[in-house]
């Protein structure tokens, strides 16, 4: 059971779109539709963004939205905002277990 | 909504087990899963693994070997036994509530050291 990929770090200015990719195989990401994305800022717990690939617990603004293909998996932020710095975690089950992502750290610029 | 809380000691010496409880209030641990997740420092989420209130448990293949999640649904709490621990093994851990892991405690650094 291998971490899943997600880049370090990406950046954007406020009020413009970044997407976070998270690339796993046909054993997690490809083969089940249960990706989750969470959102962490400095010393918090994280906090459930995305659930199901693309569904959103009540309360997540919509400018948080999930996708799925093949055994890629993403989350994009729209209209970003100065308060969306912060790290973000993918997350998917991998059969009987969840395997997480190493994390990309967003910066707002 | 669940509200979880991590309690434990923060130090543990290498080699003895690292036992954590998760209290939750808000509602009943009954018809929830409760899993463990640990944060190395500096690193990603870790999935330890979880119970549903049935008492059926799932683990992190990685750690299978050396880890107990039981649940006391008397006391709403949830319990983490982590054996034979190392240097690794410190980190912050997390209970957190329901499949997609929805409710989260504030977490509790646990360093191993002796």
């Amino acid at each position: 059971q291998s971490a899943l990929t997600q880049p370090r770090s990406v950046s954007g200015s406020p009020g413009q779109s970044v997407t976070i990719s998270c690339t796993g195989t046909s054993s997690d990401v490809g083969g089940y539709d249960f990706v989750s994305w969470f959102q962490q800022h400095p010393g918090k717990a994280p906090k459930l963004l995305i659930f199901d690939v693309n569904r959103r617990p009540s309360g997540v603004p919509g400018r948080f939205s999930g996708s799925k293909s093949g055994n890629a998996a993403s989350l994009t932020i729209s209209g970003l905002q100065a308060e969306d710095e912060a790290d973000y975690h993918c997350c998917s089950y991998a059969g009987r277990s969840w395997v997480f992502g190493g994390g990309t750290k967003l910066t707002v610029l | 909504q669940l509200h979880l809380q991590e309690s434990g000691p923060g130090l543990v010496k290498p080699s003895e087990t690292l036992s954590l409880t998760c209290s939750v209030s808000g509602g009943s641990i009954s018809g929830y899963y409760c899993s463990w997740i640990r944060q190395s420092p500096g690193k990603g989420l870790e999935w330890i693994g979880y119970i549903y209130y049935s008492g059926s448990t799932n683990y992190n293949p990685s750690l299978k070997s050396r880890v107990t999640i039981s649940a006391d649904t008397s006391k709403n709490q949830v319990s983490l036994n982590l054996s034979s621990v190392t240097a690794a093994d410190t980190a912050v851990y997390y209970c957190a509530g329901g499949y997609n892991l929805d409710f989260w405690g504030q977490g509790t650094l646990v360093t191993v050291s002796s």
